[in-house]
């Protein structure tokens, strides 16, 4: 039942910015998109969530397309410790249940 | 403020057994959610739990059962262990419907 489409993997320098896209064309009106990234052998680590605005906290910022299919994570300064898989995630809020997809596998490149 | 703490960490069980895997919440938290992890079918959610209740249920064989404590603490149980379900178990709890997931670091499960 996934409904986020990722790139299976990426590469970025360290201390640039990484940008990690998602397609969530099938959303509805009332679902949010969410991101996860996991570190091999953890639990996955919230990092984001929005609705329709744009978001930014901490550790990212979250760039939500005005038809909400599209999606993009920036992680502003890269880092080795970011190296993760990250999941897009759409929120399906009827049943409080995360659909989790493949995800990216981000690399960060010293 | 502690995470959620899953316990064991490893585990090793053999066919046809059942285990019982355990899940502290964050506290405050009293929605506690269980998802299966594996390199084939990546992460897949098995129920979620709401005061006491059983509000959701993944696509799993009845071999798989959980339950949660008046102090939101959860376990889940597989019983009739199969190869098959060797797997990275995953405990989340959230303050409320809607809220962000905040995972633990999981309960390995082998099956020999």
């Amino acid at each position: 039942d996934a409904k986020t489409t990722q790139p299976t993997s990426m590469d970025c320098a360290e201390g640039r910015a990484a940008n990690l896209p998602c397609n969530h064309s099938t959303i509805s009106g009332n679902e949010y998109v969410y991101w996860y990234r996991q570190i091999h052998s953890q639990g996955p680590q919230y990092i984001i969530h929005g609705l329709k605005n744009n978001e930014t906290n901490e550790m990212a910022s979250l760039i939500i397309t005005e038809d909400r299919k599209s999606s993009t994570l920036i992680l502003p300064h890269a880092t080795l410790r970011d190296t993760a898989v990250y999941y897009c995630i759409v929120f399906n809020n009827t049943g409080n249940q995360f659909y989790f997809g493949t995800g990216t596998s981000l690399t960060v490149i010293p | 403020k502690a995470g959620v703490t899953q316990t064991p960490r490893y585990l090793i069980k053999t066919r046809g057994q059942q285990v019982t895997l355990s899940c502290s919440p964050i506290s405050g938290h009293r929605s506690v959610s269980w998802y299966q992890q594996t390199p084939g079918q990546g992460l897949q959610f098995l129920f979620e739990y709401f005061s006491e209740t059983q509000r959701n249920k993944g696509n799993f064989p009845g071999r798989f059962s959980g339950r949660q404590f008046s102090n939101s603490r959860s376990e889940m149980n597989v019983s009739t262990l199969e190869l098959g379900d060797s797997a990275l178990y995953l405990c989340a709890s959230s303050r409320n419907y809607n809220s962000p997931l905040h995972f633990g670091n999981g309960t390995r499960l082998t099956v020999t």
